[in-house]
């Protein structure tokens, strides 16, 4: 079945500056990979997601990247502020099991104003 | 307003106690699914349903049973807990599969001594 590794597990960054979180997948056939940021003491949300037929999508400060060649995906957000201090999860969908989505370990964000 | 609900948000229980965590959800979604989360693991599926009387095992089954009479509830039924099942549970739904936005419920803290 699909795994999903993500790095790293910790990330501090300096007001303003840009956070990269990177994820890889294991399955070939998996087309659907979103992003969820969990807050803390709150239920996650999804905040962007991208379908492997496109190779980069942005909504304002974050965008994420697909290299389906390499199995991996990135979330890139620019201009951190404090409120993007958060846990952030992976996650891929592949064919089997309903399409079930697979998610990676978490990021613990961690911006410094 | 759509949502979804869990109940209880805190439980404190004693090993073997049979208990149920309680999910309804107001959106019409076909696909629901059960996940807890546990430090460094991220979140891992328990159970998921694709729709009315339909259920499938996630990755981490064992010691969990769920049930899908109606469309808008799921809810998730732990048999005799064990210490082991101490976690923070969310339930889901989305409009079909992983393939679209999961909605969390605000999620139940469960301890088990």
């Amino acid at each position: 079945g699909e795994n999903v590794e993500q790095h790293p597990s910790t990330l501090s960054v300096q007001e303003g500056d840009s956070a990269v979180i990177k994820c890889t997948y294991s399955d070939s056939a998996s087309n659907y990979f979103p992003w969820y940021k969990q807050e803390l003491g709150k239920r996650p949300q999804l905040i962007i997601d991208i379908r492997s037929n496109v190779g980069e999508k942005k909504d304002q400060r974050i965008a994420v990247t697909l290299n389906k060649t390499a199995k991996h995906f990135s979330l890139h957000i620019t201009e951190t502020q404090p409120e993007d201090s958060a846990v952030y999860f992976c996650a891929a969908s592949g064919m089997e099991y309903g399409n079930k989505l697979v998610f990676g370990a978490g990021t613990i964000l961690r911006v410094k104003s | 307003e759509a949502q979804v609900t869990q109940n209880p948000r805190y439980l404190i229980t004693v090993t073997g106690k049979k208990l149920t965590v309680t999910c309804s959800q107001n959106m019409n979604h076909e696909y629901m699914s059960w996940y807890r989360q546990d430090p460094g693991l991220g979140l891992r599926q328990i159970y998921y349903s694709m729709n009315v009387e339909v259920t499938d095992k996630g990755d981490v089954p064992e010691g969990y049973k769920v049930s899908r009479k109606e469309k808008r509830n799921f809810p998730l039924i732990l048999e005799s807990p064990s210490p082991n099942q101490t976690s923070l549970y969310f339930c889901a739904s989305s409009y079909g599969t992983g393939k679209y936005e999961q909605y969390f419920g605000p999620g139940t803290r469960l301890t088990v001594t």
